[in-house]
């Protein structure tokens, strides 16, 4: 258990659709990045958050976008969603954007089918 | 550009027998390097890291890797394969640019053990 939780575990939407994924960082971290792993496929980064503020972006549209609160909690929203969007969405919280190590603890996932 | 590599897409052992899944990497400076496993529909777990010291590195569930700097490899490694270790296996690096430290990920190797 790393104390890192993911809520919905699954869920289903169509095209066009928006969603929300939430993620709770396990205690003392402030630093939360968020992944796409498709089937079959390694995570790709989205994006980080430190202390409420982006701090790292890959190679997503903007229709990706995130938050994060003052309790290091945060929240992952897609808009306009697409066929392809359709993957196992991994949040990870470290301390300090990474710590000294990088070493990053994940929740569970976020299983989202796009139909 | 720095990067992973995991050039088998799948291993497969008989338990018992000792078992490697390969990863090479390509970073500037010094390397910090991670191997997590992934069980179907879970999220990815830390299994062990390499950021200085002995070449081999001891981890959890009996897993060890060993760094070979002239080889850039990092490859894992167990005594011997238990059943239960089928999973997903990933290789990681961090990026050693900018403040994010995100890490890098290889595409997988699937591991089946058998019995």
């Amino acid at each position: 258990e790393t104390g890192v939780t993911q809520s919905p575990t699954h869920l289903i939407k169509t095209r066009g659709q928006q969603v929300t994924l939430r993620c709770s960082s396990q205690s003392g971290h402030n630093t939360v990045s968020w992944y796409q792993q498709a089937l079959g496929q390694g995570p790709q980064f989205i994006f980080q958050y430190y202390r409420e503020e982006e701090n790292g972006r890959g190679n997503f549209p903007p229709r990706f976008s995130g938050l994060q609160f003052p309790n290091y909690s945060s929240e992952l929203n897609v808009n306009a969603l697409e066929l392809d969007d359709s993957a196992l969405y991994l949040c990870a919280s470290s301390p300090n954007r990474g710590g000294p190590t990088g070493e990053l603890f994940f929740g569970e996932g976020s299983r989202l089918t796009v139909l | 550009a720095q990067s992973v590599a995991q050039p088998e897409d799948q291993v497969n052992v008989a338990e018992g027998n000792p078992l490697t899944v390969k990863c090479t990497y390509s970073v500037s400076g010094n390397p910090y390097l991670f191997w997590y496993v992934q069980y179907p529909n879970r999220g990815l777990q830390f299994l062990l890291k390499y950021i200085t010291g002995d070449n081999l590195v001891k981890g959890s569930y009996g897993f060890e890797a060993e760094f070979n700097k002239s080889q850039t490899s990092f490859h894992l490694k167990k005594p011997s394969a238990l059943v239960s270790d089928s999973a997903l296996y990933f290789c990681a690096v961090r990026e050693n640019a900018g403040n994010n430290r995100k890490l890098i990920w290889g595409l997988g190797t699937s591991l089946a053990v058998n019995p």
